[in-house]
């Protein structure tokens, strides 16, 4: 089983709809990340939280929010969609503290928004 | 803040031959980590190798080394007898050591394996 999963794989939406992104993760780490990718520009990062009570905006956190409900879940939702945030949408986790400082990625969320 | 470039969008290689991708990053930080990360087609991110500042000596995994040059502030990858399965687009990352919350990527270089 994957340790750091991603729910769903693929969705398609509307613009204006609510979404909801949902990363579990179970290897036990403190730390967990929400990056965007777009073609030609990298991974960006959206939001980051390092424990539950713990949630920090990254650089692009408009439009966006997250939920941390539990060490293990870590949720990114789009209040409105719009065609802008259609993109391919990563979970990402580190423990604390780290020998590497490897993050451990999900397989990934691709949105579109029509 | 940092930032990373990378200044080849795509890159190809022979099977077998040996190919180096690009990587060069501006931070005024003198502790932290660089790392390369590959991206095949199916969109998982996978860690290729590691490697940190406070280390002089070049990381190297199987056929995965790299050239890190502190002072040039350069960290290029380098694929030895490449395989097909090395065809993938490859991110250049940066973590800072003072403030190590946030991985600051590349642009990415997209590699193709010839037959």
């Amino acid at each position: 089983d994957a340790d750091v999963t991603q729910t769903p794989r693929n969705r398609i939406t509307k613009t204006g709809k609510r979404i909801m992104l949902e990363c579990s993760q179970t290897k036990g780490h403190d730390r967990m990340y929400w990056y965007r990718q777009d073609p030609g520009l990298g991974l960006r990062l959206i939001y980051y939280s390092f424990d539950v009570k713990d949630i920090n905006k990254g650089e692009i956190s408009d439009g966006y929010s997250v939920s941390r409900q539990a060490q293990a879940k870590f949720s990114l939702s789009l209040e409105s969609a719009i065609p802008n945030q259609t993109a391919l949408y990563f979970c990402a986790t580190r423990p604390t503290p780290s020998s590497y400082n490897e993050q451990f990625f999900g397989p990934g969320t691709r949105l579109t928004v029509l | 803040a940092q930032t990373v470039t990378q200044s080849q969008p795509e890159m190809s290689v022979q099977e077998a031959e040996t190919v180096t991708l690009s990587c060069t990053y501006d931070t005024s930080e003198s502790d932290y980590y660089l790392f390369w990360y590959k991206q095949p087609p199916s969109r998982q991110m996978i860690l290729v190798i590691r490697q940190e500042a406070y280390k002089q000596q070049n990381a190297t995994e199987n056929r995965f080394s790299v050239n890190f040059q502190k002072a040039a502030k350069s960290f290029s990858l380098k694929i030895s007898d490449s395989q097909l399965g090395d065809a993938a687009m490859y991110f250049c990352a940066f973590l800072g050591g003072g403030s190590n919350y946030k991985l600051t990527f590349g642009k990415g270089t997209l590699l193709t394996v010839n037959p």
